[in-house]
């Protein structure tokens, strides 16, 4: 079993409606989740992270964690075709070193105009 | 501010070539990995400098590779003896404490 799952998609999702993204962690004992967004044949850019149970909303971004559930995800409202990409979920391994992330293979979401 | 600066951007050598990678992280930042990417995945830690000290480099293949961050500043990642496997995108990430990394370009490795 992968320790941070996501789908891999494509996500196809139309101009201005809103994507959600799926992440499941397997190590329960996680404290910190990152969102980064990689453009083909780019690096990956942070984009959001989230330590406590709830929702945290930056602009068109909203990150939700659920940790009894070991889930995160992420929503982009109002998509827009420069939101076309690869979202990768990154969660901290509390068994390893401090500041060890683990990260999934990646969302890839295409916005369609 | 200057993000994560790397070099070179690609490279392309036969298999059993060394090869050497350069970084030089976002000033004020302690903290530097070294993160490996193949196609497809995401990516995986090789090696973490908290300064001048490697703090996990449990996953970084010591038989060949091999990593140095002189004055807690710059790194150099190096292969040797490349092989085939190793074709791959070499990131190099820092952060001003442990969690929030910002990553570099990276370099893409082909290995022939």
């Amino acid at each position: 079993q992968k320790e941070v799952e996501q789908n891999s998609g494509p996500l196809s999702v139309p101009e201005g409606a809103i994507a959600s993204l799926n992440c499941t962690y397997s190590d329960r004992g996680s404290q910190s989740f990152f969102w980064y967004r990689q453009y083909s044949g780019k690096s990956p850019e942070l984009i959001m992270f989230i330590y406590s149970n709830g929702d945290k909303e930056d602009g068109r971004f909203t990150a939700q964690l659920n940790k009894a559930s070991q889930y995160v995800s992420l929503l982009i409202r109002d998509s827009q075709p420069s939101d076309s990409a690869t979202y990768l979920c990154a969660v901290t391994a509390t068994t390893d070193s401090w500041g060890k992330l683990q990260f999934g293979a990646g969302t890839q979401v295409v916005v369609t105009p | 501010e200057a993000g994560v600066v790397q070099s070179p951007r690609y490279k392309i050598i036969e298999k059993k070539q060394p090869v050497a990678f350069w970084c030089n992280p976002i000033s004020g930042h302690n903290t530097l990995y070294w993160y490996r990417q193949n196609l497809g995945q995401g990516p995986e830690l090789l090696i973490r400098y908290e300064n001048e000290e490697a703090v996990d480099d449990s996953q970084l293949p010591k038989d060949r590779f091999s990593a140095e961050r002189l004055k807690g500043v710059d790194s150099t990642l190096k292969i040797q003896p490349a092989e085939l496997g190793d074709s791959a995108v070499y990131l190099c990430a820092s952060s001003p404490f442990s969690y929030e990394q910002y990553f570099g370009p990276g370099t893409r490795l082909t290995v022939t």
